[in-house]
């Protein structure tokens, strides 16, 4: 079964500083998502990352990829206030399963 | 515009009814996905299918209900066997991961918040 497990599951930083949030996934995956989610919205998708070894940035947010150590980074660099949400990373089960495995997500709050 | 429209927002329920979430997508995308939200949680799969006519239980199936008899509708119901229902759904879709014409994305919709009163 697959399980995937973020951390911090809450983050409170100062504008201008770099963080990196941690997802770990226990079995093999040949895809992971990073989303954000705003409170009480719906999810936005942020990031596909298919291969080891994969890197995607967009503004302030960069994505990794590591599947032999099973291992996604998101890293912000030089947070804004605007970055303040719940991020989420998922993993896509294996077997015979369809859909994608959640972790809990990490708060994140940006303050000025 | 393309993507998909969950209705209603808010739903309330009374203990012992069943009630139904509607999703509809307009993407053209084969495979449909229900996922549950609890507080301060993730997401947790309900339900998915792949082609019309055809679907499979997630992980929380239980209490749960739907069907599939059109593309671009995917329907909810929550049974009153399910005994603590009050959560936030959302309803997802994409082409199949083994789809040649995958484009990766899952797409969401904008959520129903469901109440038990």
């Amino acid at each position: 079964e697959l399980k995937v497990e973020q951390n911090p599951l809450f983050l409170s930083m100062q504008e201008g500083k770099n963080y990196t949030i941690y997802c770990n996934y226990s079995t093999t995956s040949d895809r992971l998502y990073w989303y954000r989610q705003d409170p009480g919205k719906s999810l936005e998708s942020l990031f596909v990352l298919l291969s080891n070894g994969a890197v995607k940035q967009e503004g302030r947010l960069m994505a990794s990829l590591d599947t032999k150590a099973r291992l996604s980074t998101l890293h912000i660099t030089a947070a804004v206030h605007d970055l303040s949400a719940t991020y989420f990373c998922a993993a896509y089960s294996g077997g015979g399963a369809d859909g994608l495995t959640f972790g809990k997500g990490t708060h994140l709050i940006i303050q000025p | 515009d393309g993507g998909i429209t969950q209705s209603p927002k808010y739903l309330f329920r009374k203990e012992g009814q069943n009630v139904t979430l509607s999703c509809e997508q307009n993407l053209n995308h084969d495979a449909m996905y229900w996922y549950r939200q609890d507080p301060g949680q993730g997401l947790r799969l309900i339900y998915y299918s792949q082609i019309v006519n055809d679907f499979q239980k997630g992980d929380i199936a239980e209490g749960y209900s739907v069907s599939r008899e059109k593309k671009e509708s995917f329907p909810l119901t929550v049974t009153s066997a399910q005994k603590n229902p009050t959560a936030f759904y959302l309803c997802a879709s994409a082409q199949p991961r083994d789809s040649k014409t995958s484009g990766n994305t899952i797409y969401f919709g904008e959520g129903s918040w469901l109440t038990v009163v």
